[in-house]
Parts: C-alpha cells; sequence; structure tokens
C-alpha cells in the first residue's frame, strides 16, 4: 500500500539556522509533491508544489527538491525565525486538484 | 485569493443528533471538494471527494449513510454527521480546488466536533 513517511515527528533548531526535513514514499508514483504547513488547531496552508518533473522549487526562504528515484523530497527553510515554529506536512497527488495523501508531519520548534 | 471558510469553526453535541458542517470557497469556484479527518498527532484522512452536481466519492472504510455529503454549488458543499457518537468526535477539514485555484487544494480553517 501507499505509504509516505517524514522523516522525524519533531525537530528542533536554534533561530537563524536552515531547517531541512524529509519526506519519502513508497509503492506510489506522484505527478506531483506539496508541502503544506500546519498551526494547531488550524487547517493546512499550502506552500509549495513542485511536479516530478521538475528537481527544485523556490520561495522566498523555502527550497523543496524532488527525487523521483530515490523517492524522496526534501523541504528546507533557510534563515529560520521562531515564526516558522509549526508543524510541515507532506503531500502527494497523482494529478493536480486530486485528492492528496498526507504524511504525519513533522513538527518543527525554532528557538531564539 | 483562493480562500476556503468553514462553519462552525468548533461544535460540541449530544450523542445521537446530527451535525451539519458548511465549506465555503470564497473566491474561486470550486469544481471539486475534499473532505478529511485529523486525529489528534495523525495525518489527515480523506473521507470523500465531491463533484458539484454530483453524488461524492467515499473512501474505503467511511460510511456513506453516516457522512452525508452535498455539493449543489461551486462555491459551497456540506458535510452532516449523522446519529454522531462520540468516536466521530475529531477535527474536520475541507479542501477546494478549480476554477483560479485548478494547481492544488486550498484548505479551510477546520471544524472541531465534540460528541458527549
Amino acid at each position: 500500500s501507499q505509504k509516505i513517511e517524514q522523516n522525524s515527528e519533531a525537530l528542533n533548531i536554534q533561530e537563524g539556522k536552515t531547517a531541512t526535513l524529509t519526506c519519502n514514499y513508497t509503492n506510489y508514483s506522484p505527478a506531483y509533491l506539496q508541502w503544506y504547513r500546519q498551526d494547531p488547531g488550524r487547517g493546512p496552508v499550502f506552500l509549495l508544489l513542485i511536479r516530478e518533473n521538475e528537481k527544485e522549487k523556490r520561495k522566498e526562504r523555502l527550497k523543496v527538491t524532488f527525487d523521483t528515484t530515490l523517492k524522496q523530497s526534501l523541504f528546507h527553510i533557510t534563515a529560520s525565525q521562531p515564526a516558522d515554529s509549526a508543524t510541515y506536512l507532506c503531500a502527494l497527488a497523482n494529478q493536480a486538484g486530486t485528492a492528496l495523501i498526507f504524511g504525519k508531519g513533522t513538527t518543527l520548534s525554532v528557538s531564539s | 485569493g483562493a480562500v476556503v471558510s468553514q462553519h462552525p469553526s468548533w461544535v460540541i453535541c449530544k450523542s445521537g443528533t446530527s451535525v451539519k458542517i458548511e465549506c465555503r470557497s470564497l473566491d474561486f469556484q470550486a469544481t471539486t471538494m475534499f473532505w478529511y479527518r485529523q486525529f489528534p498527532k495523525q495525518s489527515l484522512m480523506l473521507m470523500a471527494t465531491s463533484n458539484e452536481g454530483s453524488k461524492a466519492t467515499y473512501e474505503q472504510g467511511v460510511e456513506k449513510d453516516k457522512f452525508l455529503i452535498n455539493h449543489a454549488s461551486l462555491t459551497l458543499s456540506t458535510l452532516t454527521v449523522t446519529s454522531a457518537h462520540p468516536e466521530d468526535s475529531s477535527f474536520y477539514i475541507c479542501s477546494a480546488s478549480g476554477g483560479t485555484a485548478s494547481d492544488t487544494q486550498y484548505f479551510g480553517p477546520g471544524t472541531r466536533l465534540t460528541v458527549l
């Protein structure tokens, strides 16, 4: 069955450092991989989408890579800030706008 | 742009009663809406997919008679939890896609349901 794993439940880093979150998947060939941010008691907020034929995507301090051979995506937040503290979810889809399969998320804590 | 709202944000009800949750796309036409459920420290689990004007497609293990979904317009979908029981207590989140927001799904803020 399809499986998505995000490397750790929790990640603690110091302000200013780069946070790197990992998403691995098995038994799936997604056309799209997306990253969302979720704050406690709130719905996910879309951050970045990367397609299977793209290697890297950037948006401000965020960078996502997608390696379909390794079946892995890395999500980087550079110059992290305490306001970046949240749970980050990896999600896969066969095509744009279709149902997403979510990982459990990694909770990032950035301390000042 | 691409804003999705949900109402109510939280609800407490007695066991055996029914609860309706509304999901609205405020600035785009949502041809497809999705309903997810999330338990504490768990991932979002898809319950059903609905296309405007069509019957919803439910995921395996989700009772269609218990979780009634209606997607009567391009901006509104409703989820009704019928005869709710304590085990239905969860965080229900809708998402929408379509029109000018067809590249991905945009999520509502979620509804916390507590069944006593």
